[in-house]
């Protein structure tokens, strides 16, 4: 049982660039979750799924786009990068939305020159 | 942007300091959430808060949903440099799980 697996862990693109982000979970969770994390302003909601073919804005979806094919993988997309997007990417899931703890992954640090 | 607020946004405490950290809203909660993210990891889920007025415990960790479900509080007796990390308040908005700014704590021993 691995829990949220986030791949890859680090990468480093150039202005402009594309690159998908990677969330897969092992758990049979509905609900899952794309944050970014900047200093000074904790987890920001990118975008969100309640279920298998849903997704839904979060506080901050400009620039990013997410798919949720198979309800264990929540994908991540920057079709073309900016260096305001460097920050460090947290997926996460839970069963349900009200009353569950979400689980998270070990994040991806994404650094975009 | 955040629609918790979450204060102090850092506290540097000397180990065996007292140290709580706060979390605001305008509006009423259906419930709370706290996690622990320790540096260079990923948030962990610590407790949730269901009913008005509620309080509980984890060791020296305490935790309290306010009388009118607007606010809440987590305190840390005795603080151990292993309480090092950001603190997170979060809350249920519809369907999305927000989060608080988070609380920085650093424990100088």
């Amino acid at each position: 049982n691995a829990g949220v697996t986030q791949t890859p862990k680090f990468r480093v693109l150039k202005t402009g660039q594309s690159m998908t982000l990677l969330c897969a979970q092992d758990m049979n969770h509905e609900y899952m979750y794309w944050y970014r994390q900047d200093p000074g302003m904790g987890l920001r909601l990118i975008h969100y799924s309640v279920g298998e073919g849903t997704t839904a804005k979060g506080e901050v979806p400009d620039g990013y786009n997410v798919s949720r094919l198979k309800k264990q993988n929540f994908l991540l997309g920057l079709e073309s990068a900016a260096p305001s997007q460097t920050s460090v990417y947290f997926c996460a899931s839970s069963y349900l939305q009200r009353s569950t703890e979400a689980f998270f992954g070990q994040g991806t640090r994404l650094t975009v020159v | 942007g955040q629609q918790v607020m979450q204060i102090p946004q850092y506290q540097h405490v000397q180990e065996g300091e007292d140290f709580t950290t706060y979390c605001n809203s305008s509006t009423t909660l259906s419930n709370i959430q706290w996690y622990k993210q320790r540096p260079g990891g990923h948030p962990v889920f610590l407790i949730q808060l269901v009913k008005s007025g509620e309080v509980k415990k984890q060791k020296r960790l305490t935790f309290q949903f306010g009388e009118a479900k607007k606010n809440s509080s987590l305190h840390i007796t005795a603080t151990q440099t292993t309480d090092v990390g950001t603190y997170f308040c979060a809350s249920e908005r519809g369907n999305k799980l927000v989060f608080g700014a988070g609380t920085i704590l650093r424990v100088k021993s």
